[in-house]
């Protein structure tokens, strides 16, 4: 079974740093572009960052550039997301997603499968 | 950045009634565009990739159609199950906008 299941949301303070983990299963995990997307309180979805195959392309929302590192970890099967100087605006749901479509690169895919996300909370 | 435009923002309806959901984008996206459903708690689940493809496991009644700047998500007969919010997602250009949602409700 395909799987995504995330790890290492909580509470911190405004300027804080977390990092959230996405440990993936089921499917050949080199060969995948991934993302980060997530979901503040009574708000709609928001792609975050992506990572090519062997982590030499990133690229970022500019709300988090800066702020915000995407990696991966190919023989763990594993995706991180290093949030430094965190902002009350960052706090919401991370969901990491596989990229999936017709080629190897990220132009005209979709997201599928999603994990069912961690939840960060940045505050006083 | 491409803006994605969602109408309606919310909708009421009653089991099986065939419910329309648009999406606009402020650039042309070619066919490069999804639509996602989720619901309170959970993870979005793929619906409709590449605009009109519907992914493995989704009911029939969902159907995508467009190209270009206009794109539709029809239900053509609402189950009890269906009362979720959709999004639609453009991946033609980085950053990867979504739509703002569309909460689709029971009437």
């Amino acid at each position: 079974e395909v799987q995504l299941v995330e790890s290492g949301g909580g509470l911190v303070q405004p300027g804080g740093s977390l990092r959230l983990s996405c440990a993936a299963s089921g499917f050949i995990f080199s060969t995948y572009w991934m993302n980060w997307v997530r979901r503040a309180p009574g708000k709609g979805l928001e792609w975050v960052a992506n990572i090519k195959q062997d982590g030499s392309e990133k690229y970022y929302v500019d709300s988090v550039k800066g702020r915000f590192t995407i990696s991966r970890d190919n023989a763990k099967n594993s995706l991180y997301l290093q949030m430094n100087s965190l902002r009350v605006e960052d706090t919401a749901v991370y969901y990491c997603a596989r990229d999936t479509g017709y080629s190897s690169g990220w132009y005209g895919n979709w997201f599928d499968p999603w994990g069912q996300g961690t939840l960060v909370t940045v505050s006083s | 950045d491409i803006q994605m435009t969602q109408s309606p923002s919310s909708l009421s309806a009653s089991v099986g009634d065939r419910v329309t959901i648009t999406c606009r984008a402020s650039q042309g996206i070619n066919n490069y565009l999804n639509w996602y459903q989720q619901k309170p708690g959970k993870a979005p689940k793929l619906l409709i990739y590449a605009a009109s493809n519907l992914q493995s496991g989704v009911p029939s009644r969902f159907s995508g159609s467009g190209s270009g700047t206009d794109f539709t998500l029809t239900i053509s007969s609402l189950q009890p199950e269906d009362f979720a919010t959709y999004y639609c997602q453009q991946t033609y250009s980085i950053p990867r906008t979504f739509g703002q949602g569309t909460k689709v409700e029971i009437k």
